[in-house]
């Protein structure tokens, strides 16, 4: 059984650059999770959705940070533009709603 | 959600049991107690979660106090493969807070040979 899936897994990219990570949840859950860890920070939560609605995102670092979630099977978390600062690795987790949150091995971003 | 508090680190020898202490004085009669480990480069795995019971599934067992201010998890045969980040999470999966996990630094658990 699969879990979540993230892509890619590693991303080097130059500032200024737009980055999309993202993230297949586990089939049947209907609520997925961005992540973002740091060693500063730790690990904190950006947004979540439920039934594909973004519910709450106040943990979105600002208006560079945009998410989507098309379908019940994918979401993205872009970056436009990168800045060295949003280097970190960033973790999409899904569960069924109410229930315990699954995470995927995450995407390890360096914004050079 | 409560706040939690744990070590900030534990060793254990290989093949004993390692106990994870983690206090949650404030904890609200709805919250469950979640564990978590992470493992060095990989994502937060999911370990075991209670209310008020003791619970016990293959990877581990949770102790909660009576007065669910405290719990313990137990790693009953430490291996070298246990050696991890542990977060103990005091999470109302149901409430207004749903979905915060809020992980906090946690205890590093480290198994030697």
């Amino acid at each position: 059984d699969a879990g979540v899936i993230q892509s890619p897994r590693h991303e080097v990219t130059e500032m200024g650059q737009e980055v999309t990570l993202r993230c297949k949840p586990i089939s049947g859950h209907n609520s997925l999770f961005w992540y973002r860890q740091t060693m500063m920070r730790g690990l904190e939560l950006l947004i979540y959705f439920n039934n594909n609605v973004p519910i709450d995102d106040s943990g979105m670092p600002e208006d560079r940070f945009s998410a989507k979630m098309p379908n019940a099977s994918f979401s993205t978390l872009k970056i436009q533009p990168s800045e060295p600062r949003d280097s970190a690795v960033y973790f999409c987790a899904s569960s069924s709603t109410g229930t315990t949150q699954y995470f995927g091995p995450g995407t390890r971003l360096l914004v050079l | 959600d409560a706040k939690t508090t744990q070590p900030p680190s534990m060793d254990c020898a290989e093949g004993r049991a390692a106990n994870l202490p983690c206090n949650h004085s404030t904890i609200s009669g709805n919250e469950y107690v979640y564990w978590y480990r992470q493992i060095h480069s990989q994502g937060p795995q999911y370990i075991i979660h209670g209310l008020k019971n003791n619970e016990t599934n293959e990877m581990a067992s949770l102790i909660i106090t009576e007065d669910r201010k405290s719990s313990t998890l137990i790693l009953p045969h430490a291996t070298l493969r246990d050696t991890a980040v542990y977060y103990c999470i005091a999470y109302n999966a149901g409430g207004t807070s749903y979905g915060k996990l809020t992980f906090g630094q946690g205890t590093i658990l480290t198994v030697h040979p």
